[in-house]
């Protein structure tokens, strides 16, 4: 079966400083992978995603970058964090596999303040 | 107009009710139409994937889709507490494996 894999789990962090958030799948190849951020009140909203090892797609112009180093690791990360960073971080996997449909799966999620 | 509308509630509803959960959307292109739930401070998790119009039941879940009315329709059969959580519908416009437009989501209340 498929896993999809996030951490921390929880990060306070002060402006300024920077961030890696690290997201993992296990158990298919090849899988299209997502991060999304989720403000309260505000829905999900998508970040990047990456269809390949070096391969990413930026949806909101914005201080945060990724990257996907190997086949099923997607990182994101900042230089220097805002106040407006804060929020529910997910990552995402999708793609042909036994026993799922061809959408999105997510992870568990790393809560991020910013202070 | 956004692309998906979704009523946040919240909606509260006593145990052993029906739910009725609804997202309208813009572009008639859409194809393939996704439910989730989440529970607080959780990931998203699949609950219903659809393509096209028709229906769609599992268990005490009934998903709905009217694509002549852009409107789709999550239904919860004798609800429990259990049920309590934030529902998003998304949809796409080819296969799932592509990004997906997600609506607000619906807190839902099932009290005991």
């Amino acid at each position: 079966s498929q896993t999809i894999h996030q951490w921390p789990a929880t990060l306070v962090q002060p402006v300024g400083s920077p961030l890696s958030l690290e997201c993992t799948v296990e158990g298919t190849s090849n899988p299209n992978l997502y991060w999304y951020r989720q403000a309260a009140g505000r829905g999900l909203q998508l970040l990047f995603y990456s269809v390949g090892i070096g391969q990413i797609s930026s949806e909101v112009p914005q201080n945060l970058s990724a990257s996907r180093p190997q086949d099923r690791q997607f990182i994101l990360s900042s230089k220097k964090l805002l106040l407006s960073d804060s929020g529910f971080y997910l990552c995402a996997w999708s793609g042909l596999a036994q026993g799922y449909q061809e959408t999105q799966y997510f992870g568990p999620g790393t809560r991020l303040l910013v202070l | 107009q956004k692309e998906v509308e979704q009523d946040p509630g919240p909606l509260s509803v006593p145990e052993g009710a029906i739910v009725s959960l609804n997202c309208t959307y813009s572009n008639s292109a859409f194809q393939y139409f996704m439910w989730y739930r989440q529970y607080s401070r959780k990931g998203p998790e699949l609950l219903m994937y659809t393509y096209s119009s028709g229906n769609k039941e599992d268990g005490r879940f009934t998903a709905q889709v009217d694509k002549s009315s852009k409107y789709i329709s999550l239904f919860i059969r004798d609800s429990q507490p259990s049920d309590s959580a934030t529902y998003l519908c998304a949809m796409s416009f080819n296969s799932g494996n592509t990004p997906l437009v997600f609506g607000k989501g619906t807190r839902l209340s099932v009290i005991a």
